[in-house]
């Protein structure tokens, strides 16, 4: 069965004391894997999309990466506004459907 | 365009009752999938539909939960008969075949039953 696990459950950080979320995942064969964030009270915001090991996306402060067993998101000197829940989502072979773990609850201290 | 939108934002209704709601995608957009999200989970996949069509459904899904999307356009979500564990947040989003299956999400419907 695909399976999505996220670590930590959440993470505090000072501002600019980089750090790395992790998701490690199981699935038949990827189609694809997905970072979102999310917001109190708000619909998950689309972050990247990768599609095969040793693929890697950036945006701003964020760096997404991907093996064959887990992804990491990597925040660089990170700010207040940074702070949310990171979600992780799998989508493999022969379904539509989207896979999403618990996610990352993070809080950046100015 | 706006976005995804949702309606209604928050739905209060008595276990028992049938509640019904609707979800709005990006117009250009094909694809369509409905969620669920309680407290500190991820959101839980519920359908997609591709235009028109329904074309997969969790194995979860009681069958008090139908959902509809007319011409490809609008889909609606109807529980009937709803329990107390059907409180939750309903998550919609939309995304365009082609691109980097990019869903955009809206901003959920809240619904408590009492």
């Amino acid at each position: 069965e695909d399976q999505v696990t996220q670590s930590p459950e959440a993470l505090r950080l000072q501002e600019g004391e980089s750090s790395s979320l992790n998701c490690s995942y199981t699935v038949s064969g990827l189609r694809g894997l997905f970072w979102y964030r999310q917001d109190p009270g708000k619909g998950p915001e689309f972050l990247f999309t990768l599609y095969s090991a040793g693929e890697e996306k950036e945006k701003e402060r964020l760096k997404a990466t991907l093996t064959k067993k887990e992804s990491f998101l990597h925040i660089t000197a990170p700010k207040p506004e940074d702070s949310a829940t990171y979600l992780c989502a799998v989508q493999s072979s022969g379904t539509y459907k989207y896979i999403f773990g618990t996610g990352t609850r993070l809080k950046v201290l100015a | 365009d706006t976005g995804v939108s949702q309606d209604p934002r928050h739905k209060i209704t008595k276990r028992g009752q049938n509640v019904t709601f609707r979800c709005d995608p990006i117009s250009e957009h094909n694809r369509l999938y409905w969620y669920r999200q309680t407290l500190g989970q991820g959101p839980e996949f519920l359908t997609y539909f591709q235009n028109e069509a329904q074309l997969e459904k969790s194995r979860l899904l009681s069958d008090r939960f139908s959902a509809e999307r007319p011409k490809g356009s609008f889909s609606t979500l109807e529980i009937q008969r709803t329990e107390q564990g059907d409180s939750a947040m309903y998550l919609c989003a939309s995304s365009f075949s082609g691109t980097n299956n990019e869903q955009f999400f809206g901003p959920g419907t809240r619904l408590t039953v009492l």
